[in-house]
């Protein structure tokens, strides 16, 4: 089974610092996804990456930044956080081609206070 | 993609099936249904998709009505840990290589009770 590892499950960090949220699969999957989930709000799409060092913005791209320089890594960049980006992140990664459904990560909490 | 509405809440007693419906009825020629679930704090999980033709695997089953716009998810025999948000979810499969993104309604609360 694909496996897509976040690393850390729980996260607080300070308003204003610089947070790094790494997932990594252990398969060759072309696409990685960036996630978040809020209550009410669903799950929304900040940034993919269907390639090494590609990447496309998805719906809510602001204040967040994506790195992809190996394709089992794909890193989201929170450059200044702020209390409005606590939330659940999710990263998920999809072969490329046909019908192949989504695998997820169990998730990281990250609480900015 | 076309647009789901499922039931928000369902119970199902231990050890009976657990049918949850979807309404797709602006689905096109091209677009599968697919089906997630999400156990609370964790990420969603991939159960089964399907086109036309009714499937199953090991975990559930899936009914796709003939003018499709409409199916159900079935849990043969619910246990206390299928107690998830269930997501169905209408979308083109990606050909390209590009990829697209996968958008997830509200869902359906299932309670598996005891």
């Amino acid at each position: 089974d694909v496996k897509v590892t976040q690393s850390s499950r729980y996260l607080v960090k300070r308003t204003g610092e610089k947070v790094f949220l790494e997932c990594v699969q252990d398969m060759d999957h072309e696409n990685m996804f960036w996630y978040r989930q809020d209550p009410g709000l669903g799950l929304r799409l900040i940034y993919f990456s269907y390639d090494v060092k590609m990447k496309e913005k998805g719906d809510i791209p602001e204040g967040y930044s994506v790195s992809r320089e190996k394709k089992e890594r794909f890193s989201l960049i929170l450059e200044s956080a702020s209390t409005n980006q606590t939330s659940m992140y999710l990263c998920a990664n999809k072969r490329t081609g046909g019908d192949y459904g989504y695998t997820f990560g169990s998730g990281t909490r990250l609480t900015v206070v | 993609d076309a647009k789901t509405t499922q039931p928000t809440s369902m119970d199902c007693a231990e050890g009976r099936a657990a049918n949850l419906p979807c309404n797709h009825s602006t689905i096109s020629g091209n677009e599968y249904v697919y089906w997630y679930r999400q156990i609370h704090s964790q990420g969603p999980q991939y159960i089964i998709h399907g086109l036309k033709n009714n499937e199953t695997n090991e975990m559930a089953s899936l009914i796709i009505t003939e003018d499709r716009k409409s199916s159900t998810l079935i849990l043969p025999h619910a246990t206390l840990r299928d107690t998830a948000v269930y997501y169905c979810i209408v979308r083109v499969a990606t050909s390209s290589g590009s990829a697209r993104q996968l958008t997830f309604g509200s869902g359906t609360q299932l309670t598996v009770l005891p």
